[in-house]
């Protein structure tokens, strides 16, 4: 059981370009979110899925978009990177008896020069 | 929506002392605050959770208590351990998880 894993683990981007990043979880669990994480700041909701197909914006969406194609993965997309978007990025998962109770990967750091 | 206030910003301890982090939280629908432990280079691990209906909860060194009517709630290590630094992030629910800025905690040897 690998739990809930993250593709890449860091990444250098110039602004304007574009990439995705990859959550993957293998505990069959229906709720997925994408975090962002700055200093002083603590983590902040991105977006979040409640099941495959669905998504809904969090707090800070701007810039981001998602796709939720296979229950086990959650994408999260940069359209067009600019520097205020470098961050740690954090995926969780929970399962639906217990949706608040957020099981995190291991983080993409992204760089954007 | 839910504002969470964590403090300190950080601690420092002599191993073997305890340790306090105290959170605050505005919504006062918020009925579930879960502690995260966050190791360099690593993401946030579930440590301890307490509901709203119970004031305290213990694993170990590690505890929880809850005030529902001043709004607030605080971490507690007991016997602390190099091991134990690390950045400890609270959090409330209420529809979705709301984190503290984070604490981050060094145990000197």
């Amino acid at each position: 059981n690998a739990g809930v894993t993250q593709t890449p683990k860091f990444r250098v981007l110039k602004t304007g370009q574009s990439m995705t990043l990859l959550c993957a979880q293998d505990m069959n669990h229906e709720y997925m979110y994408w975090y962002r994480q700055d200093p002083g700041m603590g983590l902040r909701l991105i977006h979040y899925s409640v099941g495959e197909g669905t998504t809904a914006k969090g707090e800070v969406p701007d810039g981001y978009n998602v796709s939720r194609l296979k229950k086990q993965n959650f994408l999260l997309g940069l359209e067009s990177a600019a520097p205020s978007q470098t961050s740690v990025y954090f995926c969780a998962s929970s399962p639906p008896a217990r949706q608040e109770t957020q099981y995190f990967g291991p983080g993409t750091r992204l760089l954007v020069l | 929506g839910e504002n969470v206030e964590q403090h300190p910003s950080t601690l420092s301890v002599q191993e073997g002392d305890s340790a306090v982090i105290k959170c605050t939280y505005s919504d006062s629908a918020s009925n579930y605050f879960p502690w995260y432990k966050q190791e360099l280079g690593k993401g946030p691990q579930l440590i301890i959770d307490i509901r709203s209906n119970v004031g305290e909860k213990k694993d170990q060194r590690i505890a929880v208590t809850l005030n529902k009517t001043a709004k607030h709630f605080s971490l507690h290590i007991t016997e602390t351990q190099p091991e134990d630094s690390a950045v400890y992030f609270c959090a409330a629910n209420d529809y979705k998880l709301s984190f503290g800025a984070g604490t981050t905690v060094t145990v000197r040897a």
